[in-house]
């Protein structure tokens, strides 16, 4: 298995720009997770989908960001318009339904916003 | 709810010696708990989980961690330091909600 496919893996925007992060969880794992990791707030989950429903998006820091997962195999986090305190490492994460499970992390994208 | 605490943000150690991180968990539930390793510029990789059974938990890269209930600690250890070691390493807990992390401890290993 390829795992957790996350693109790009770097993005350079200026302020007031769109910003869309993509992921492509591991086939078979029905939950799937945002994460954005600083060094000021370390890594804070954004938002949880099971079976492609959103459960829990209370870390969404604010109405410039949204997520949406239209099928099984993609999911997308967009920003829009972004500013330079978006500027992070956005995780993302799969694994089966249950919260024991081992949730296994993409590469990341390292988000510079100017 | 949930929550970590992760004693020392970051810890130094020579090689050869043994490796101890701390963590400790709050939760209203039976938890269950997970050691994470993060290696520059990649993403998290499990290193064990506790669920249930057994509360010495064997992991990979020759760690180990022990679920103590009474101290409501979950401590990471190996017994000698190897300079691939150098990484953040992440507890995490998790019981009626996904995982919530602890801020991390960067493990420096020095020669």
């Amino acid at each position: 298995d390829a795992g957790v496919i996350q693109s790009p893996r770097h993005e350079v925007t200026e302020m007031g720009q769109e910003v869309t992060l993509r992921c492509k969880p591991i086939s078979g794992h029905n939950s799937l997770f945002w994460y954005r990791q600083t060094m000021m707030r370390g890594l804070e989950l954004l938002i949880y989908f099971n079976n492609n429903v959103p459960i829990d998006d209370s870390g969404m820091p604010e109405d410039r960001f949204s997520a949406k997962m239209p099928n099984a195999s993609f999911s997308t986090l967009k920003i829009q318009p972004s500013e330079p305190r978006d500027s992070a490492v956005y995780f993302c994460a799969s694994s089966t339904t249950g919260v024991e499970d081992t949730q296994y992390f993409g590469p990341g994208t390292r988000l510079t916003v100017l | 709810a949930q929550s970590v605490t992760q004693l020392g943000s970051h810890v130094s150690v020579s090689e050869g010696a043994l490796v101890l991180l701390r963590c400790n968990y709050s939760s209203s539930v039976p938890p269950y708990l997970f050691w994470y390793v993060q290696y520059p510029n990649q993403g998290l990789q499990l290193l064990l989980k506790y669920t249930t059974g057994a509360t010495l938990v064997k992991g990979i890269n020759g760690f180990e961690a022990e679920f103590k209930k009474s101290e409501t600690s979950f401590h990471l250890t190996k017994p000698s330091a190897h300079m691939s070691d150098a990484a953040e390493y992440f507890c995490a807990v998790a019981g009626n909600t996904p995982l919530v992390f602890g801020k991390g401890t960067r493990l420096s290993v020095i020669a």
